[in-house]
């Protein structure tokens, strides 16, 4: 149990286009899903908290309006790079847990490499 | 606030060695614990969580970790490596409940020599 997938697992994209990630629980409802970026070699820097139904809670220093981020039901959240450029790509992973549970779940991860 | 330091971006232990990865925490509250793997180019996978009940915490593949206070502490260990468990291991703190965010250590990047 307690399964999360992404999709893609990879994406290559233009410059200026927008790319969408997507975070799926496939066997439970997970009322808050988490977004992290994660550079080569390095931890995991938490991006935004999303609680379904509500809006994201940002971290300090990430941009809303550049990394758009919706959780329209209990097990789908979306991730939407607008206007991406070069320094965006990264390793992009979800993580999702259950309501009043301690434990995150993590996806698979997505490679998003802007060119 | 919280936070998470892990010694050692780097441990080398050899197949069938004891692995030790060490972590500590700071907290103001009653800490959760968590050890995360992570394979090249893949998610997170938990291996074991500390959440207040017994100190010695049993995971998967072997692992295992002691929560302790006194020390603030919660080292992860496992008697006898396997090179399959060559990967990164993270540390992670949280709040609890309700699906409180996680801060992460470092990590440790995990080599077994054959």
């Amino acid at each position: 149990g307690a399964v999360v997938s992404q999709h893609p697992s990879w994406v290559i994209c233009k410059s200026g286009t927008s790319v969408k990630i997507e975070c799926r629980s496939l066997d439970f409802q997970a009322t808050t899903m988490f977004w992290y970026r994660q550079f080569p070699k390095q931890s995991l820097m938490l991006m935004a908290t999303s609680n379904e139904g509500s809006k994201a809670t940002y971290e300090q220093g990430v941009e809303k309006d550049k990394f758009l981020i919706n959780h329209a039901s209990l097990t789908l959240s979306t991730l939407t790079v607008t206007s991406a450029h070069p320094e965006d790509s990264s390793f992009y992973i979800c993580s999702a847990s259950h309501e009043h549970q301690e434990t995150q779940y993590f996806g698979p991860g997505t490679r998003l490499l802007v060119l | 606030a919280q936070s998470v330091t892990q010694l050692g971006s780097h441990v080398s232990v050899s197949e069938g060695a004891l692995v030790l990865l060490r972590c500590n925490y700071s907290s103001s509250v009653p800490p959760y614990l968590f050890w995360y793997v992570q394979y090249p180019n893949q998610g997170l996978q938990l291996l074991l969580k500390y959440t207040s009940a017994a100190t010695l915490v049993k995971g998967i593949n072997g692992f295992e970790a002691e929560f302790k206070k006194s020390e603030t502490s919660f080292h992860l260990t496992k008697p006898s490596a396997h090179m399959s468990d060559a990967a990164e291991y993270f540390c992670a703190v949280s709040k609890g409940n309700q699906g409180g965010k996680l801060i992460f250590g470092q990590g440790t990047e995990l080599s077994v020599k054959p």
